[in-house]
């Protein structure tokens, strides 16, 4: 079955600096990759998503990169604001529907002002 | 995107008891999703609802464990049953929509704490 591995675990950067975060996926089969924030209290709220049609997706400071070759897909944040402190979760879904959708262990972000 | 209320937002409990916990989404869904969220940890899906059918469960979860009701398109209940400390967890209840019917979103989640 799909694996996904997520890096880093934790990651503190400055306000106004990028942050990236790294997932492999080892089913060849997924063609779908959302990434969701969870806010502390809160349930995963979807950010960003892509398909394996597509090799990069931007919205705003938010952007998405996938290397199907590679299996591996990142999210990008510029311009990172205390509020984009939260954790981070990668998916890959082996197909087009959200049964069986794996997720990564998560990666903390903390932006520090 | 879709709106989802979980209910109760947090409880409690002591060993031994049950919970039923209920999820409310704003229209109508063909696939509800129970998610475990251990403390610090990542999701893990506990069971798929499909109205009108059995839930279908995942490894190491059990319907004895885990019962889970689905009476209609828009509502579901998952039962944490005979709950020991180790059921301390956030439960979350997730559907999926979108055009290609793939896109998941959660509820708020539910806090359960078993002293």
């Amino acid at each position: 079955g799909e694996n996904v591995e997520q890096h880093p675990s934790t990651l503190s950067v400055q306000e106004g600096d990028s942050a990236v975060i790294k997932c492999t996926y080892s089913d060849s089969a997924s063609n779908y990759f959302p990434w969701y924030k969870q806010e502390l209290g809160k349930g995963p709220q979807l950010i960003i998503d892509i398909r394996s049609n597509v090799g990069e997706k931007k919205d705003q400071r938010i952007a998405v990169t996938l290397n199907k070759t590679a299996k591996h897909f990142s999210l990008h944040i510029t311009e990172t604001q205390p509020e984009d402190s939260a954790v981070y979760f990668c998916a890959a879904s082996p197909k087009g529907g959200g049964f069986k959708t794996i997720f990564g262990a998560g990666t903390r972000l903390f932006v520090k002002a | 995107s879709a709106v989802i209320s979980q209910k109760p937002s947090r409880d409690i409990c002591q060993r031994g008891t049950s919970l039923t916990i209920q999820c409310q989404v704003d229209s109508q869904v063909t696939m509800m999703f129970w998610y475990r969220q251990q403390p610090g940890q990542s999701l893990t899906l506990i069971a798929t609802a499909n109205q009108g059918s059995e839930a279908t469960y995942e490894s190491g979860f059990v319907i004895d464990k885990f019962p889970i009701s689905r009476p209609n398109l828009t509502f579901s209940t998952l039962t944490v049953s005979n709950m020991s400390p180790e059921d301390s967890s956030i439960y979350l209840c997730s559907v999926e929509r979108g055009g290609a019917k793939d896109t998941q979103y959660f509820g708020p989640g539910t806090r359960l704490t078993v002293l």
